[in-house]
């Protein structure tokens, strides 16, 4: 069916305000990644889950970015108190499983500007 | 830590000229190197990795170790080559992709 779709494509917001970014990743992929891109750069890992439980949060730049996974399927990123360096593309990207082996395949991403 | 680095921002040739987008990493343990590339306007996608050893799109890409290298070639580029390409890097132990910043290839005319 479809791919990794992503929603909303574009969020504004004003600097402060708290955001929700949506992935829904390839049906029956196990494996979800969360990527930040800023401009001009390439994708930066931002967080892992394997069906609900999120393995690796490393790459988190600061406690107010939360990601979930809570039915092993739709994931959401949650950004507090968003801040102008949060400004970037969010990538979401799923993959049948862990090995990496498995490929990823990515979202169109979700385009955030904070003002 | 690993790190990909590609020294280009920017490739640009004519049709029909050979092209080389140049990747660098860095990573203790045995990696595994990807072509990933981003037509205008499409989502990033897989255009190949090292372990499959195959030719995409007329592109191909060899591991070298020693120098810890993972060049994309292809002998004689084509208008539809236009993109982003990012080179990226994963290993036992960790499922994430490592990118590097990318280089955008521009084959005029």
């Amino acid at each position: 069916g479809a791919g990794v779709s992503q929603s909303p494509r574009y969020k504004v917001a004003k600097r402060g305000q708290d955001v929700a970014l949506r992935c829904d990743p390839i049906s029956g992929h196990v494996s979800l990644f969360w990527y930040q891109q800023a401009l001009g750069q390439g994708p930066e890992f931002l967080t892992y889950f394997q069906n609900e439980a999120q393995l690796d949060k490393s790459g988190l730049p600061s406690d107010r970015f939360f990601a979930e996974r809570p039915e092993g399927s739709v994931s959401t990123l949650k950004i507090q108190r968003t801040q102008q360096e949060d400004s970037a593309v969010y990538l979401c990207a799923s993959s049948l499983g862990p090995g990496i082996n498995n490929e990823q395949y990515f979202g169109p991403g979700t385009r955030l500007t904070v003002t | 830590a690993q790190r990909v680095t590609q020294p280009e921002k920017l490739l640009s040739v004519f049709k029909g000229a050979p092209v080389e987008l140049k990747c660098n990493y860095s990573y203790s343990g045995s990696p595994e190197l990807f072509w990933y590339v981003q037509y205008s306007r499409q989502r990033l996608q897989l255009l190949l990795r090292h372990i499959s050893r195959e030719s995409i799109k007329g592109f191909t890409a060899d591991l070298n170790k020693g120098e810890t290298s993972f060049h994309l070639k292809k002998p004689f580029a084509q208008e539809e080559d236009s993109a982003m390409y990012y080179c990226a890097l994963s290993g036992r132990g960790f499922q994430k992709l490592v990118f590097g910043t990318g280089t955008r290839l521009l084959v005029s005319p």
